[in-house]
């Protein structure tokens, strides 16, 4: 399985302010997804992100919202920006194991906005 | 597909029992599946898979079966332990890669 690393793990934000979630991946993997988990629910697929192109957003999510970067196979941030209490959630990065289709998660970032 | 809901079903069993959790998934298309345990804290963890092609698979103490007519996906447990408390999602996959997530179902192992 790829070793998947966020950071930060937490953080306590203001409203009104953006945090800039990372994540690295231990081997070199063609697409990333990012995925937020809102208190007691289930995982919603927020984008795809690919090197080299812009990201992909499912319905209800946009880029002016959620900034996405992938410099290389390695690495993407993703931006939650002007934040409200609504985005308290944990986000999850995730990549997929090339030859199986296999989906691996990191351990996530938990944010907190009051 | 966006999974919503504010509250968990939860399944209680008794240690040493076996747990039955299952899973409605929404795309006819859909041509692989996985299951997540997702532990307090702690990002999805793979337990097993199955592909559209299959209709049961087995793996350690872990079987997922698969019923493509009523579109349905359950993990059987065998012999329940306390360490499998969790809650557990099962995920589709739909499009290019991209993956869709149950609800989840919270399990509550009982000593």
């Amino acid at each position: 399985s790829a070793v998947i690393s966020q950071k930060p793990s937490r953080d306590i934000c203001q409203r009104g302010t953006s945090l800039t979630i990372q994540c690295q991946v231990d081997s070199q993997v063609t697409m990333m997804f990012w995925y937020r988990q809102q208190p007691g629910q289930s995982l919603t697929l927020i984008a795809t992100a690919n090197q080299g192109s812009e990201a992909t957003y499912e319905s209800g999510f946009v880029i002016d919202k959620f900034p996405i970067s992938r410099p290389n196979l390695t690495f993407s941030t993703l931006t939650v920006s002007n934040m409200s209490p609504e985005d308290s959630s944990i986000y999850l990065c995730s990549v997929d194991r090339a030859n199986t289709g296999e989906l691996f998660f990191g351990e996530g970032s938990r944010l907190t906005v009051l | 597909g966006e999974s919503v809901g504010l509250h968990l079903p939860t399944l209680s069993v008794q240690e040493g029992d076996n747990s039955i959790i299952n899973c409605a998934y929404s795309n006819s298309a859909s041509d692989y599946f996985i299951w997540y345990k997702q532990e307090s804290g702690k990002g999805p963890q793979f337990i097993i898979d199955i592909r559209s092609n299959m209709d049961k698979r087995q793996g350690q103490r872990v079987t997922v079966l698969l019923n493509k007519t009523v579109k349905h996906l359950s993990l059987q447990i065998a012999a329940t332990q306390p360490g499998d408390s969790a809650v557990y999602f099962c995920a589709e996959r739909s499009g290019f890669n991209k993956f869709y997530f149950g609800s989840g179902t919270k399990l509550n192992v009982k000593p």
